[in-house]
């Protein structure tokens, strides 16, 4: 299974902020990385597909690049609404086993 | 806008079997999209268990593969899920969620884009 590992599992920053965070996966995964947020109580909201392309309806000041193994998510101004929690997914292994990185929450300095 | 929504027992016992039920709504499961389950323990990161394609075709995280059965019923547009022999450490959120093909091929999807709200399962007697 390709193991995805994600840095640091916690972050603290403040409002306007410029934010990365990084995913490594254990073996090349071309671009097939997606970002997601979390909320408390709520299901995670898909952010970044395909390591770079931004979904539809996200602010634009959240980015991401990479490919092969290294990827960052950065958020280049912090706003109150981004306090959240951050998982990366490599998706279209080989063997389609989809595997999560283990989160960094983003909280309030 | 097609939707997806969790249902199924709050509370299953030691040794017992976890069923859950995915029903999509404004659309259709025939779709050209792969149908998952994704969990989340309390307090923890989230844990992909399967997926299936409306064929029946079927992947699983080989971790639970051996206890893992997903199925597809496309008369009612639903997906279900079924966990045997379970333990405390299987209590969490469910989530069922939808990844779309990326044509030619259908070992090619994008990220889950939709996703359920969720529904807690605890394991206790």
């Amino acid at each position: 299974d390709i193991q995805m590992t994600q840095s640091p599992s916690t972050l603290s920053a403040s409002v306007g902020d410029r934010v990365t965070i990084t995913c490594r996966a254990s073996q090349s995964i071309s671009s097939w990385l997606a970002w997601y947020q979390q909320k408390p109580g709520k299901a995670p909201k898909l952010l970044i597909y395909k390591a770079s392309s931004l979904e539809s309806g996200v602010p634009s000041r959240f980015s991401g690049s990479g490919s092969g193994t290294e990827f960052t998510l950065t958020i280049s101004s912090l706003q109150p609404d981004d306090f959240a929690t951050y998982y990366c997914q490599q998706y279209n292994s080989y063997s389609r086993a989809l595997t999560f990185g283990g989160g960094t929450k983003v909280e309030i300095k | 806008q097609v939707q997806l929504q969790e249902s199924g027992p709050g509370l299953v016992k030691p040794s017992g079997t976890l069923s859950l039920t995915c029903a999509v709504s404004g659309g259709s499961i025939s779709s050209s999209n792969w149908w998952s389950w994704v969990r989340q323990p309390p307090g923890k990161g989230l844990e992909w268990i399967g997926e299936i394609y409306h064929s029946g075709s079927t992947n699983y995280n080989p971790s639970l593969k051996s206890r893992v059965t997903i199925s597809v019923d496309k008369s009612k547009n639903q997906f279900s899920l079924k966990l045997s022999s379970v333990t405390a450490a299987d209590t969490a959120v469910y989530y069922c969620a939808r990844a779309t093909v990326i044509p030619p091929s259908l070992h090619y999807t994008d990220a889950f884009d939709i996703w359920g709200q969720g529904t807690m399962v605890t394991v206790s007697s």
